[in-house]
């Protein structure tokens, strides 16, 4: 089955801590994207990256790292100069292509929590 | 500053009956605007796509509707059911980008059986 998988499901991290989260892709997607959603709140893009060795900042990408080494993996590390980190993170790809309304698919996402 | 606002945090309605959510935008003139369900602690999953020189646009139960000159969609749920309940997201492509989208807070929909 295609799709894309994130893990851990929970994450607890402590204070201080640098903490690494996956995103794995099969469906041969050019792009791929980070975001975090807090309580009552729509997604907001933290990183995104629309091609191999390519990414951009998105709204939100202060205290966040992230690499494109490979066309199926996107992995995000939460630094700790994020300064609230405790969130939802979804990773979501879509096909890349040029001009078309790509639609996203999402990860079952992370629940990070520090403690 | 570029903006959307879905109409309200929940919204419950009867089974059977159409429910009717809103999705505003200032700052914008997007090329596209999609529509995305997420259920609790789960990722979004899409719907639909409607684009600026479509006016409606259905699958199904679902119906979209997008006035440019009002800034505003709407989304369509008729026959609706229990296992509709969800939160609903509508997302705009931001501007100078073509694949970055902005999404609103979402609207939590309840179905009463």
């Amino acid at each position: 089955d295609g799709g894309i998988t994130q893990s851990p499901k929970y994450l607890f991290r402590k204070e201080g801590q640098n903490v690494t989260l996956s995103c794995e892709q099969n469906l041969n997607h050019d792009a791929m994207y980070w975001y975090r959603q807090d309580p009552g709140q729509g997604l907001r893009l933290i990183y995104y990256s629309q091609i191999v060795n390519d990414f951009q900042k998105g709204d939100i990408a202060e205290g966040y790292s992230v690499s494109r080494e490979k066309k199926e993996s996107f992995p995000l590390t939460v630094t700790s100069a994020q300064k609230n980190p405790t969130a939802f993170y979804l990773c979501a790809s879509s096909t890349g292509l040029a001009g078309a309304a790509d639609e996203q698919f999402f990860g079952p996402g992370t629940r990070l929590t520090v403690l | 500053s570029q903006k959307i606002e879905q109409n309200s945090e929940a919204l419950n309605i009867q089974e059977g009956k159409t429910a009717t959510l809103t999705c505003n935008y200032t700052n914008y003139s997007p090329a596209y605007l999609q529509w995305y369900r997420q259920d609790p602690g789960r990722g979004p999953v899409f719907l639909l796509l409607i684009r600026e020189n479509e006016k409606e646009k259905r699958k199904e139960r679902l119906k979209v509707t997008f006035d440019t000159t009002l800034k505003q969609s709407l989304f369509h749920i008729t026959a609706s059911q229990p296992a509709d309940s969800a939160t609903y997201l509508c997302a705009l492509v931001k501007s100078g980008s073509a694949r970055q989208l902005t999404f609103g807070s979402g609207t939590q929909l309840t179905v009463l059986p």
